[in-house]
């Protein structure tokens, strides 16, 4: 069965950075897309990018542009989503999703992690 | 950037009822449209895609239609279990998902 599985909570002081892994199992890896999205306390989605697990080839949001970067290693299929700069308003649960269609349709999610951003 | 805007924002229902959640593009985006529901402290689930096609597993009840910039999700009878927040989600460029709309319990 597909199964998204990210990395743990994680709390981080402004200024810092934040990494956040998805290990990706039950598909062929690299067939498929992942995008990331975010969900701050009590609001709603917000898509931050996208990555082909095939090439790499990646699109981000405009407004996390120079402030995010997404990765992937196929040898262990897994997508890593890093944050830079980080403000307050970063916190979030960040999720991976699969993503068939290139930027929608996402059928298949991780579990979410919250990252949270506090002096 | 796209924008979607959902209404309403909140629909207060009750079981059996028929709900019909709206979603609007602030430009054309075809038919590539998605639908998503997302309860309390779970990812979101998807239930539409490609505004009418159900995804894997989504019961009969839930239906998408629409075109270009005016989009519906409507559930025929809900049941307990679809007391959750919708929300819509374009692909056409880049991606953006609309605000949501809260079915709640009448």
């Amino acid at each position: 069965q597909v199964q998204l599985v990210q990395s743990g909570a994680e709390v981080k002081k402004p200024g810092a950075s934040v990494k956040v892994s998805c290990k990706a199992s039950g598909y062929t890896f690299t067939s498929y897309g992942i995008s990331w999205v975010r969900q701050a306390p009590g609001q709603g989605l917000e898509w931050m990018g996208w990555i082909s697990a095939y090439n790499g080839n990646t699109n981000y949001a405009q407004k996390l542009q120079g402030r995010v970067t997404m990765t992937t290693d196929t040898s262990t299929s897994t997508a890593y989503m890093e944050l830079r700069s980080l403000r307050s308003d970063d916190t979030a649960v960040y999720y991976c999703a699969r993503d068939p269609d290139y930027y929608g349709d996402f059928d298949y999610w991780g579990q979410g992690t919250l990252v949270t951003v506090s002096s | 950037e796209i924008v979607l805007t959902q209404s309403p924002a909140t629909l207060s229902l009750s079981p059996g009822e028929r709900a019909t959640l709206s979603c609007r593009a602030s430009q054309s985006v075809s038919s590539y449209l998605a639908w998503y529901q997302q309860k309390p402290g779970q990812a979101p689930r998807l239930l539409i895609y490609d505004a009418s096609n159900r995804a894997t597993g989504i019961p009969a009840r839930f239906s998408g239609s629409g075109s270009g910039t005016d989009f519906t999700l409507t559930i025929s009878s809900l049941e307990p279990e679809d007391f959750a927040v919708y929300y819509c989600q374009q692909r056409s460029t880049l991606s953006t998902f609309g605000p949501g709309t809260k079915v709640d319990i009448k």
